[in-house]
């Protein structure tokens, strides 16, 4: 089936470690997104990527860093360096032609302890 | 700056009642405005799409407005579930060749009660 896949669901971590998530698609979309969802928030975009080998900083980028070596996949790494981590996170992709449609993930709740 | 603002931040009603849920936006140039329902703990998943042209559009009891001069949307729902208890997001797309990356607004959390 055609989709996109988080992975995995519920992450723990120790204060001060890093940690990757992972995210991957088969949409054959351009565009992936992060996004930080805390209780009672709305989403707010960490980083976006358009193309391979590209990407940009969305609103709340420091203390996490992405790559995006192949268009299926855009790993996002939460660093030591941000200050509050645990929260949901949540992968999208779309297109990026007129009125496409972002397909979310079924989300990440990491939980720093 | 693309702003996005939802009414209201939470709302509760009973099983079979109908409500509004309302969205402005600052997006320009506009392209398209998305209404999605996020499920506790899910991804959220799109609802329906309007672009500027058009002024409803319906996906069953959702029925969306779209006011592109006063720049609002309303999401309305029909005759409420137990399952429409939900979160509710606003999203805003810039047109192509601007920064076309959607403004999602903060949602709106609906709680149907039996």
């Amino acid at each position: 089936d055609g989709g996109i896949t988080q992975s995995p669901k519920y992450l723990f971590r120790k204060e001060g470690q890093n940690v990757t998530l992972s995210c991957e698609q088969n949409l054959n979309h351009d565009a992936m997104y992060w996004y930080r969802q805390d209780p009672g928030q709305g989403l707010r975009l960490i980083y976006y990527s358009q193309i391979v080998n590209d990407f940009q900083k969305g609103d709340i980028a420091e203390g996490y860093s992405v790559s995006r070596e192949k268009k299926e996949s855009f790993p996002l790494t939460v660093t030591s360096a941000q200050k509050n981590p645990t929260a949901f996170y949540l992968c999208a992709s779309s297109g990026i032609q007129r009125n496409t449609e972002a397909f979310f993930g079924q989300g990440t709740r990491l939980t720093v302890v | 700056k693309n702003q996005v603002e939802q009414s209201p931040q939470s709302l509760i009603i009973l099983e079979g009642k109908n409500c509004t849920l309302q969205c402005n936006y600052t997006v320009s140039p506009f392209s398209n405005l998305r209404w999605y329902k996020q499920d506790t703990g899910r991804g959220p998943v799109s609802l329906t799409i309007m672009t500027f042209s058009e002024n409803t559009k319906s996906n069953g009891r959702y029925t969306a407005t779209l006011d592109a001069d006063t720049k609002q949307s309303s999401l309305h729902i029909t005759a409420s579930q137990l399952s429409d208890s939900a979160s509710y997001i606003c999203v805003v797309s810039a047109q192509p060749g601007g920064s076309y990356i959607p403004t999602f607004g903060r949602g709106t959390s609906l709680i149907v009660h039996p």
